[in-house]
């Protein structure tokens, strides 16, 4: 049980706009930032968006982040066939001494 | 650009301690940021598991941290983790990366290692 709650699955056709949520508390996400991941088959994750919405140099704006309150969502516009892949979410969860926190992961698959 | 790879024995057996290192190049480990370790068992999520300071200072993940620990050698520019007493649930994809402090806390791992697979068995 992930303490950040992504749908287990997502699906689009090319084109397409699809949204990721991921929800927390106010512990983590409704207090400290969230970063995305995106992991393509067999490979390691990469990090896509960073403090909410930033994105790292060489992500296609197609991908963007967001956060209100307790939660955060991924948008990716265009899809495309190579965005198939697993979306994580994380935070930085302030409970007891502190720990970063995932969301189990969405798996999107481009139809 | 900084790269890390991490290197280990793949198979480990039950009760014994699982030792990976982290080497980092591109970046000297010296001149800041946190490092940390993450695992993934097969066909699941991800789970931190700790990150260290270029001064040692560390974080773990709770409910880890009393087999956990992870220690730095800046001379050699890479961190280590060791995991003592290790079950079947502890086989997994282990990956190392840069953790970046931001904000207040340690926030985004970036880049990663292209991880190494650990299977516990006997």
């Amino acid at each position: 049980q992930s303490v950040l709650t992504q749908p287990p699955s997502a699906s689009g056709t090319p084109g397409q706009r699809v949204t990721i949520s991921c929800s927390g508390s106010s512990s983590n996400i409704g207090s400290n930032t969230v970063n995305w991941y995106q992991q393509l088959p067999g490979t390691a994750p990469k990090l896509l968006i960073y403090s909410n919405n930033q994105r790292p140099s060489g992500v296609p704006d197609r991908f963007s982040g967001s956060k209100s309150g307790t939660s955060a969502s991924l948008a990716i516009s265009g899809l495309q066939s190579e965005d198939e892949a697993d979306y994580y979410c994380a935070a930085w969860d302030d409970s007891l001494n502190g720990e970063v926190v995932f969301g189990g992961g969405t798996k999107l698959t481009v139809l | 650009q900084v790269q890390l790879q991490e290197s280990g024995p793949g198979l480990v057996k039950p009760s014994e301690t699982l030792s990976l290192t982290c080497a980092v190049s591109g970046y000297s480990i010296s001149s800041g940021y946190y490092w940390g370790w993450i695992r993934q068992p097969p066909g699941k999520g991800l789970e931190w598991i700790g990150s260290i300071y270029h001064s040692g200072s560390t974080y773990y993940n709770p409910s880890l941290k009393s087999r956990v620990t992870i220690s730095v050698d800046t001379s050699k520019n890479q961190f280590s983790l060791k995991l003592s007493s290790v079950t079947a649930a502890d086989t997994a994809v282990y990956y190392c990366a840069r953790h970046v402090a931001a904000a207040g806390t340690l926030n985004w791992f970036d880049p990663w290692g292209q991880g190494t697979l650990v299977t516990v068995s006997s």
